[in-house]
């Protein structure tokens, strides 16, 4: 099993519709992230999470909301879809220790026609 | 400012040697990761550095110059499957992570 899982893997939706994108980790790690990817624009941060309680916008957060239900459940929600946010989106953890790297998931490819 | 640089895309035969290189400017460095992505998949970790030098790990390397903002990747005895996106990533600080837009090689037979 994934240590890090994506749902859905794929989503196609219309213009105005509100989304929620989910992941959850067996890592045990504190750290939950969500980026974007785009053709030749690298992998953007979008949010990220230490913990419960602490939420933080990244930098490139207009458009979108999060929650982080427990340690190991991340969401992404993006309130009112637009077509610029049809992109490759990805949750990844971390542990707490600096040198350690970040774990991906699979990935969900959105299309917002 | 903080900027990260590779070059977009790179090409090699299957058993050569090819090094990727990454530059990079970024205020309160704490280290620099190399990722390797298959086209559609996750990125998934290949190797570390923080202090300057190289890390060996088989056929993978990573080198670091600091005072340079310098870092490479180098394959050895390429293989077909090691056709991917290289993503070279600085560490700001304890927790924030800065991509480039990485470097697609192809692996020609």
């Amino acid at each position: 099993d994934a240590d890090v899982t994506q749902t859905p893997r794929n989503r196609i939706t219309k213009t105005g519709k509100r989304i929620m994108l989910e992941c959850s980790q067996t890592k045990g790690h504190d750290r939950m992230y969500w980026y974007r990817q785009d053709p030749g624009l690298g992998l953007r941060l979008i949010y990220y999470s230490f913990d419960v309680k602490d939420i933080n916008k990244g930098e490139i957060s207009d458009g979108y909301s999060v929650s982080r239900q427990a340690q190991a459940k991340f969401s992404l929600s993006l309130e009112s879809a637009i077509p610029n946010q049809t992109a490759l989106y990805f949750c990844a953890t971390s542990a707490k220790i600096s040198n350690q790297p970040q774990h991906f998931g699979d990935g969900t490819r959105l299309s917002i026609l | 400012g903080q900027n990260i640089d590779q070059p977009t895309e790179m090409t090699a035969t299957e058993g050569a040697i090819v090094q990727i290189n990454c530059t990079y400017q970024t205020s309160g460095f704490n280290g620099l990761f190399w990722y390797q992505q298959h086209a559609g998949e996750a990125p998934t970790f290949l190797s570390y550095n923080v202090l300057d030098g190289l890390e060996e790990k088989g056929r993978f390397s990573s080198f670091l110059s600091r005072s340079k903002g310098y870092s490479y990747l180098l394959l050895k005895e390429l293989q077909m499957k090691d056709s991917a996106s290289y993503l070279c990533a600085v560490q700001r600080g304890t927790y924030k992570y800065i991509f480039g837009t990485g470097t697609r090689l192809k692996v020609l037979a």
